[in-house]
């Protein structure tokens, strides 16, 4: 049973384009969402986190947005370049989890110049 | 700050053989944790330490894995007998403080593992 969906494997977006990941949860407990970043070779790197009391956080180009009663959650790049190219988890967890995170398949984002 | 160390980068063994990976994680953190993650799929949850104690290994297959983290610093994560299945990387993360949920984990580079 997938906890945390991350329906588009993959995603292609034009340089300087504004690329959206998508993210949706079934766990109503999960009140703390991360996202990371993947190059290949390396581990996850964090990115970005929101918590369930916001529905919006930002940190420069990256912004994270979550819609808690449809269970979804979408991480913004805008302007997308050519190195946020890279593998993007969305993860998930709540008090109940300790900081076990339940992390989703994926989505390859590959920003063309 | 130093990152979270690895070793071995890359592992090829037979079926039924045994295998050992080591994790050294950042200085002072004290909650670590071993991932596996398939192609394909994201990291999945093996096992937390909170020091040298263990938090959580509901999805540790017992029967041929093992973990510890003895004085509560590195780790080791072992693997015997292999099967074909346990083909995966396999990555170890920190955090500061397991009581505080804002705290991201930060991951080392992994170990591939492939099984012949």
């Amino acid at each position: 049973d997938q906890q945390v969906k991350q329906n588009s494997p993959s995603l292609s977006v034009q340089e300087g384009r504004i690329s959206i990941l998508n993210c949706d949860y079934t766990n109503s407990m999960f009140d703390y969402f991360l996202w990371y970043k993947k190059y290949p070779a390396e581990g996850p790197t964090f990115l970005i986190s929101i918590s369930s009391i916001k529905d919006k956080n930002e940190d420069g180009r990256f912004t994270v947005f979550l819609n808690k009663s449809a269970k979804h959650l979408s991480l913004h790049i805008v302007p997308s370049q050519p190195g946020d190219s890279a593998v993007y988890f969305c993860a998930a967890t709540s008090d109940n989890y300790g900081q076990n995170f339940v992390f989703g398949p994926g989505t390859r984002l590959s920003v063309l110049p | 700050e130093a990152g979270v160390a690895q070793s071995p980068r890359y592992k090829i063994i037979e079926k039924r053989q045994s295998v050992a990976f080591w994790c050294n994680p950042i200085s002072g953190h004290a909650t670590l944790y071993w991932y596996q993650q398939i192609l394909g799929q994201g990291p999945k949850l093996l096992i937390q330490f909170q020091n040298n104690g263990v938090v959580d290994d509901s999805q540790l297959p017992k029967d041929r894995f093992s973990a510890e983290r003895l004085k509560g610093v590195d780790s080791t994560l072992k693997i015997q007998p292999a099967k074909l299945e346990d083909s995966a990387v396999y990555l170890c993360a920190s955090s500061h403080n397991a009581g505080n949920s804002l705290q991201p984990q930060h991951f080392g580079d992994g170990t591939r593992l492939s099984i012949l």
